[in-house]
């Protein structure tokens, strides 16, 4: 089975400052990647997706991440983030069904002025 | 088009009490999972229902249980409550067909139970 692992519980970081959240994955098998934000009291957003071919995926609100096969990561990137970025975020893995979908435990992404 | 629509937002229950809480997926999806978040144990998956059937269960005891209808509505219930059922309880839609491939899935705002 699959598995995610998100590297940092806590991002704090200032407004405008570039952002990397990280995620490592296993997974015997080719995988589909994910990331989501949450906001307070809300459900889980998706961001951005790699399902096949580039492996540079953008997504909304300016967010990137590029999937790296050999280091088996879906780093999650954004060059300037705003006070309205402040969420957590969700890396995803699965291998194919939704119903195999595996989430990391999260990284709360706190901007600062 | 509406989102995932799930009520009540709030609730709160009494230990051995039980409850149920509706989902109204995306029009036109026809798969509903449900997962519970809770602060210690992050994000797990409950179940997925695809045409009123239960395609998967996670790691869940049988107090837990969960229903679809014709309409793609479903429905979770968890019986003789504990103090540890307290957590928010999300659903989500998707357009994947059960076991047939994998697409976004779609959230709605969750329910909050709390459990006294």
């Amino acid at each position: 089975a699959q598995s995610v692992t998100q590297l940092d519980s806590q991002v704090p970081v200032f407004e405008e400052a570039p952002v990397e959240l990280r995620c490592n994955y296993s997974s015997s098998v080719s995988v589909y990647l994910f990331w989501y934000v949450q906001y307070p009291n809300q459900g889980l957003q998706l961001l951005l997706k790699y399902l096949s071919g580039s492996t540079l995926v953008k997504g909304i609100n300016g967010f990137e991440a590029e999937f790296n096969k050999s280091q088996t990561s879906f780093h999650l990137r954004k060059p300037s983030v705003h006070i309205s970025d402040t969420a957590e975020y969700f890396c995803a893995v699965s291998a194919g069904n939704n119903n195999d979908m595996r989430f990391g435990a999260g990284t709360r992404l706190t901007v600062k002025p | 088009k509406a989102g995932v629509t799930q009520t009540p937002r709030y609730l709160i229950k009494t230990r051995g009490q039980q409850v149920t809480l509706s989902c109204s997926p995306i029009s036109g999806h026809r798969s509903v999972s449900w997962y519970q978040q809770t602060p210690g144990q992050g994000l797990q998956f409950l179940f997925e229902y695809f045409s009123e059937t239960q395609r998967n269960k996670g790691n869940f005891p049988g107090r837990f249980s969960g229903r679809q209808f014709s309409n793609s509505r479903s429905e979770m219930n968890v019986s003789t409550l504990e103090l540890g059922d307290s957590a928010l309880y999300l659903c989500a839609s998707s357009l994947a067909l059960s076991g047939q491939g994998v697409s976004p899935l779609h959230f709605g705002n969750g329910t909050r139970l709390t459990v006294t």
